[in-house]
């Protein structure tokens, strides 16, 4: 399995909802991270997390919060988020090095908050 | 700082043309250069790339050279087809991440 997959693929909450957006990937990658992307941007990084410890939050706001339950699995709740949090969520994984090893990107999820 | 700085922003071709598009990084200590394409509404996808031992990686159609000297590497396609429309991303290692350039919509007609 060469992929990473996320779900869901489209969300639409309103800024009291929590959710949460769930990554996957089984390539043996021990480097799992999130992305934001907005339109005709790059992606920005939002948190890396290696051998299953967060090691880098790009001071994101408290509202995302990331979880890793396991070396597969990558999950970001969601709480009291603004409309200006719409975007691409796009989760990434890698071998282990976060600045030489290759990112493979899942298909995003698009979020929308009213 | 951290920087990568990618140019143009936008390149329109006729098809059969090249494309060629251009990035600059900051941290000398750089040693690995992907270069991404993402289409609209699709997750960025790795299309080459090349670590800092070689000057040159090609692979059919796509090319990227490296000069580290001059701290810039570049991305060319060759005889370019309506499909290679995208917006093209390049990356270079920063401090602690990957940091990525800022896009190339690339447009070719047909």
């Amino acid at each position: 399995d060469t992929e990473v997959t996320q779900t869901p693929k489209h969300l639409v909450m309103g800024m009291t909802n929590k959710k949460s957006l769930k990554c996957e990937q089984h390539m043996g990658h021990r480097a799992m991270y999130w992305y934001k992307q907005k339109a005709k941007k790059p992606p920005e990084l939002m948190f890396v997390y290696s051998y299953e410890k967060l090691s880098i939050n790009e001071s994101v706001p408290s509202r995302f919060s990331p979880e890793c339950p396991n070396s597969s699995l990558l999950n970001l709740h969601l709480h009291a988020l603004q409309p200006e949090d719409s975007a691409l969520y796009l989760c990434a994984s890698s071998k282990v090095g976060v600045r030489t090893d290759t990112q493979y990107f899942g298909p995003g999820t698009r979020l929308t908050v009213l | 700082g951290e920087n990568v700085e990618q140019h143009p922003s936008t390149l329109s071709v006729q098809e059969g043309d090249s494309a060629v598009i251009k990035c600059t990084y900051s941290d000398s200590a750089s040693n690995y250069f992907p270069w991404y394409k993402q289409e609209l509404g699709k997750r960025p996808q790795l299309i080459i790339d090349i670590r800092s031992n070689v000057g040159e990686k090609k692979d059919q159609r796509i090319a990227v050279t490296l000069n580290k000297t001059a701290k810039h590497f570049s991305l060319h396609i060759t005889e370019t087809q309506p499909e290679d429309s995208a917006v093209y991303f390049c990356a270079a290692p920063g401090t602690q991440k990957l940091v990525f350039g800022t896009g190339t919509r690339l447009l070719v007609s047909p």
